[in-house]
């Protein structure tokens, strides 16, 4: 089975622009969260949807918005890009059977690198 | 935003030596769980937790769940070159909730 995909590989913006980064879970998985990893720290968690419903949101502003299809591929949505924004947006999936929660491990996929100029 | 505290914050090894690193939280967490990343890549799933106590080996892998589930240790016997990267601990808590990453270890291995 092939793993999580998320395109575009690398992104290079300026300020003000907006920007749409896309996710493919892993088949089966129907949870889908986003991170942003700002070079030399951890992920910072973005959002979390699952069955299409928005289940969990970070400390980010507004400008971040996201959403998940019906089969459960998901897009983020940066606006009025800062140079701030710049960073590794990775995007993970899980299963989530609403059964065994502490058995459901989360798999990331290789990210979206985004510069903003 | 949140971050766990990771330690050490780097490390320079021969090859063939042990790695201990350790993750501490304020908060207390129903699954731990590690990751290896590489450079430009996105984290990897080393190995998971989901009881205090747990103790589970993945080759020459070894982690913990600490009793008070507020923190985690993950051990790398016998280093190999391959095992150069940044090391980050993650843990969660009940339902939908996020994972909270560790700062990162980056470990260097000398052949």
């Amino acid at each position: 089975d092939a793993g999580v995909t998320q395109s575009p590989t690398h992104l290079i913006k300026t300020r003000g622009q907006q920007v749409t980064l896309r996710c493919s879970p892993i088949s089966g998985h129907k949870s889908v969260s986003w991170y942003q990893q700002v070079l030399g720290q951890g992920p910072q968690f973005i959002f979390q949807y699952y069955e299409k419903e928005e289940r969990g949101r970070g400390n980010f502003p507004d400008r971040f918005s996201a959403r998940q299809f019906p089969n459960y591929s998901s897009e983020l949505n940066v606006n009025a890009l800062l140079l701030g924004d710049s960073a590794l947006y990775l995007c993970a999936s899980r299963r989530y059977s609403g059964g065994a929660e502490g058995t459901d491990t989360q798999y990331f996929g290789p990210g979206t690198r985004l510069t903003v100029l | 935003g949140q971050q766990l505290n990771q330690s050490p914050q780097s490390m320079f090894i021969q090859e063939g030596e042990d790695v201990s690193m350790n993750c501490t939280s304020s908060s207390i967490f129903n699954t731990w769980l590690w990751y290896k990343q590489d450079p430009g890549e996105g984290p990897v799933l080393l190995i998971a937790l989901y009881k205090a106590g747990e103790l589970t080996s993945n080759g020459r892998l070894t982690a913990q769940f600490g009793i008070t589930r507020k923190d985690s240790f993950l051990n790398i016997s016998a280093s190999i070159p391959s095992d150069v990267g940044i090391y980050f601990c993650a843990g969660r808590g009940t339902g939908f909730q996020k994972l909270v990453f560790g700062t990162g270890t980056r470990l260097l291995v000398s052949p």
